[in-house]
């Protein structure tokens, strides 16, 4: 089976940029894409297709996939900020959610 | 605007079953795969099974094959989750989602599952 790896934990500073790494085998060779999800509500799409983003996401949003890492980078980050990130990809007709990360803004 | 509505959790001892339903508007329904993703209490997500537009095609999670049946019906804009079979690891939050080129772009609010005795 795939596999995705996350840190369980990123904290940032207001206004500062936060990186969130998601590992697995060759996964710049496929799309990876990335969910935000705030305490209790349902996820959101945040970057697909490696670095593309939904209508509605703010530019501060922005990802990178290469080699085994795919990164989602929140630049000028906000309180409003503050969640769980999960990275998702594809393989072999399986849907793959890596562990999460929880964004903290402190 | 896209509308997805899960409806059909609740308390069920183990062994029992269950069928979930989602109701789905703003968009043309069968021109879409749609997939269930759940999520454990306090736990990561966890994709569970998906179904293509006509029904002709469907992927399940190893550990519910045999268990649940993922189903659609197109003329009422409804997708459906049949389990079977329920374990407690089964107990979670599960949501509809709309599956556009290997994502998940709209999300429901989630049912919540509760298997136990």
């Amino acid at each position: 089976s795939y596999d995705l790896t996350q840190p369980p934990s990123v904290s940032v500073s207001p206004g500062q940029t936060a990186n969130i790494t998601c590992s697995g085998d060759k996964l710049g060779d496929r799309y990876a894409c990335w969910y935000q999800q705030k305490s209790g509500q349902s996820p959101v799409l945040v970057i697909y297709q490696d670095i593309k983003r939904p209508s509605g996401i703010p530019e501060r949003f922005s990802g990178s996939n290469s080699g085994n890492t795919a990164t989602l980078t929140i630049s000028g980050t906000q309180a409003m900020d503050e969640a769980e990130y999960y990275c998702q990809a594809w393989d072999s007709n399986t849907w793959v959610f890596g562990g999460g990360t929880k964004l903290t803004v402190l | 605007e896209v509308q997805l509505v899960e409806s059909g959790g609740g308390l069920v001892q183990p062994g029992g079953s269950l069928r979930l339903s989602c109701a789905a508007s703003g968009f043309t329904f069968s021109t879409y795969w749609m997939s269930w993703v759940r999520q454990a209490p306090g736990k990561g997500l966890e994709w569970v099974a998906n179904i293509k537009q006509l029904g002709t095609e469907k992927y399940y999670l190893d550990s519910v094959k045999g268990r649940f049946t993922i189903s659609r019906d197109n003329a009422k804009n409804s997708l459906f989750l049949q389990m079977n079979s329920l374990r407690a690891e089964d107990t979670a939050v599960y949501y509809c989602a709309r599956l556009s080129f290997y994502l998940f772009d709209y999300w429901g609010q989630g049912t919540l599952v509760t298997v136990s005795s």
